[in-house]
């Protein structure tokens, strides 16, 4: 089976600008994860979905940060506006049961 | 509350070396445990998991062992290759929770 697909795979903007990440899960994919891996450190959860709605989005800087998972299918992160700090890679994964993921590439983002 | 400690790295290692990556971790509950294994430029890779006390998972050559009397889940490998080169990441799920804690992580290097 295909797996995770995220886009793009990299993305270099300036600060106070905006971007937005896409990811595809497997098909038959109920839950989907958006995690930020900074260099050096372990992914950091952002936000998880159970089909359409939110599980957990406690770690999410929701005033800058959004996410949707419309259909209960393809997802979107959105940064609005970037600071430095954000430069990273956005990782998304997705999972049948909440005890096992499948993480796609990432997203390498640099905020200069 | 739930966390995930390993052992710091780098690691460097010559090849068919004998390799061990220190893992304890601390939860609530009882929880599901894994190592991921992350290769340059690549997404996070499941390798293998255990979710009771005394499984042993396994995965191309790689063991680790759940430990609840020391709440260690530490991987091995008897004779690692050139190839194994990567980051590992040891994580954490509750059965009754959703969200997945990762350790920092240990990079490793394999030498010929």
């Amino acid at each position: 089976e295909a797996g995770v697909a995220q886009s793009p795979r990299y993305k270099i903007i300036e600060k106070r600008q905006s971007v937005a990440f896409w990811c595809n899960p497997i098909s038959g994919h109920a839950t989907l994860y958006w995690y930020q891996q900074i260099l050096g450190q372990g992914p950091k959860l952002l936000i998880q979905f159970q089909n359409n709605g939110v599980v957990d989005d406690s770690q999410l800087p929701k005033d800058r940060f959004s996410a949707e998972r419309l259909k209960g299918v393809d997802s979107t992160l959105k940064i609005q506006p970037a600071k430095l700090e954000d430069s990273a890679v956005y990782l998304c994964a997705s999972g049948r049961r909440t005890d096992t993921q499948y993480f796609g590439p990432g997203t390498r983002l640099t905020v200069l | 509350g739930n966390s995930v400690t390993q052992m710091e790295g780098p690691v460097t290692l010559s090849e068919e070396a004998f390799l061990t990556i220190n893992c304890t971790y601390t939860a609530t509950g009882y929880p599901s445990l894994f190592w991921y294994v992350q290769y340059p430029g690549e997404g996070l890779q499941l390798l293998l998991k255990a979710t009771k006390a005394d499984d042993k998972g396994s995965n191309k050559g790689f063991e680790a062992t759940y430990r609840k009397e020391t709440t260690s889940f530490h991987l091995e490998k008897g004779s690692v290759q050139v190839s194994d080169s990567a980051v590992y990441f040891c994580a954490l799920v509750e059965l009754t929770g959703n969200q997945f804690y990762f350790g920092t992580g240990t990079s490793l290097t394999v030498i010929p």
